[in-house]
């Protein structure tokens, strides 16, 4: 089962922000943080992670509260093409990890 | 340099049947990891095969196996196909064994009939 929350779906105009919110409680000291995204008909693809700072790069930005059980993944100007199911994942890395993938929110951005 | 390629992009398959789907990574990536997509059940892990060894394996019936050469190019084997295994299958690469950082190919549906 995955290990984090995140809201079904959410909606945003397009140039401004979006804000992308995910519940990760049960996280653990070793665990990151990562975000992929799925345009519809593809495959999906990772946008950026974190361990406990925030991690900035040219897709996106991603804030961890101190206490790790939370992140929002932001979108700084969002497009059109930013319309995507957005997957918050948390795994270990360097063993026996790999990718679980919960339901995603399903971000559509709005002309 | 090229992405992940899979072949072949769509395949119509009866009930009974047995089937092989081919993942080529980006170069130099050695890890390749295989994932089954369907409206129902999501993104689901299959198994994660790194240095031609698998590394780890998702919940799924003996009926799906994989194999990895020493290009690191992947094959999955479906046998037995039953309907239930109608689905996009994703194969993802990544540099490092685990697969956390993957790029994944446009995938491959499989209709069974």
């Amino acid at each position: 089962d995955a290990k984090t929350t995140q809201p079904p779906s959410m909606d945003c105009a397009e140039g401004r922000a979006a804000n992308l919110p995910c519940n990760h409680s049960t996280i653990s000291g070793n665990e990151y943080v990562y975000w992929y995204r799925q345009i519809h008909s593809q495959g999906p693809q990772y946008i950026i992670h974190g361990l406990k700072n925030n991690e900035t790069n040219e897709m996106a930005s991603l804030i961890i509260t101190e206490d790790r059980k939370s992140s929002t993944l932001i979108l700084p100007h969002a497009t059109l093409r930013d319309t995507a199911v957005y997957y918050c994942i948390v795994t270990s890395q360097g063993g026996s990890e790999k990718l679980v993938f919960g339901k995603g929110t399903k971000l559509t951005v709005n002309p | 340099k090229a992405g992940v390629t899979q072949t072949p992009r769509y395949l119509i398959k009866t009930r009974g049947q047995q089937v092989t789907l081919s993942c080529s990574p980006i170069s130099g990536h050695r890890s390749v990891s295989w994932y089954q997509q369907t409206p129902g059940q999501g993104l689901q892990f299959l198994f994660e095969y790194f240095s031609e060894t698998q590394r780890n394996k998702g919940n799924f019936p003996g009926r799906f196996s994989g194999r990895q050469f020493s290009n690191s190019r992947s094959e999955m084997n479906v046998s037995t196909l039953e309907l239930g295994d109608s689905a996009l299958y994703l194969c993802a690469s990544s540099p490092r064994q685990g697969g956390t950082e993957a790029f994944f190919g446009q995938g491959t549906r499989l209709t069974v009939v």
